[in-house]
């Protein structure tokens, strides 16, 4: 168990639908990452958060955003959903100043 | 453009045996490299590290070589077991850069056969 817990983990929906993931990060850490992985392939940065604020972006989509809360959980929202954004989205957390990510189990998501 | 690169998908090795799993990288920036592994249904753990300072670091059964001039990394496991099979991650990161983020490759997914 790494600590970070990501809800739902399963997500089934339509095209042109909207979506939120939930992620909280393992107990003291600032930062959380999104990561999405499609298909059996590698893990595609999105986004991170530093202590409510954006730190990093990568190749996320405009459909997509996400913001950390006071509470430093995090949510991704996907929106106008494709059949192309089925995917896992995992959540990760690190304290800063170490290199290793933890990461959650995953939300998979399926638009049909 | 792909900044980390496993140019190997799968492999397959009898248990016992030793596992190399290699990885190659483009962005000279990058000084902090790590393996992961992933089980099905299960999200990617931290196995291993190895800062650009050092071209070998260990742990237990785990052996991470970097070759900074040839901009590559390898993954030895000695000796193998069944519950190695994974798919395993080679990540990099520029330590400075934007707070631990990491870039991953495409995994190689590991078979130990018993």
């Amino acid at each position: 168990d790494s600590g970070v817990t990501q809800t739902p983990k399963h997500l089934i929906t339509a095209t042109g639908q909207r979506v939120t993931l939930r992620c909280s990060p393992r107990s003291g850490d600032l930062s959380v990452y999104w990561y999405q992985q499609s298909l059996d392939q590698g893990l595609q940065f999105l986004i991170q958060y530093y202590n409510g604020e954006e730190r990093a972006k990568g190749n996320i989509l405009e459909r997509f955003s996400a913001q950390q809360f006071p509470d430093l959980h995090s949510e991704l929202n996907l929106s106008s959903l494709e059949l192309g954004d089925s995917a896992l989205y995992f959540c990760a957390s690190s304290a800063m100043g170490t290199g290793e990510l933890f990461f959650g189990e995953g939300s998979r998501l399926t638009v049909l | 453009d792909q900044q980390v690169k496993q140019n190997s998908p799968s492999l397959s090795v009898q248990e016992g045996r030793i596992s190399i799993l290699n990885c190659d990288y483009t962005n000279s920036m990058f000084d902090y490299f790590l393996w992961y592994k992933k089980y099905p249904a299960e999200g990617p753990t931290f196995l291993i590290s190895i800062s650009s300072i050092k071209d070998k670091n260990e742990d237990g059964r785990f052996t991470v070589f970097l070759n900074k001039s040839a901009k590559h990394l390898s993954l030895h496991i000695v000796p193998s077991q069944p519950g190695d099979s994974a798919v395993y991650f080679c990540a990099a990161s520029e330590v400075y850069n934007a707070g631990n983020m990491l870039t991953f490759g495409g995994g190689t997914r590991l078979m130990v056969k018993p």
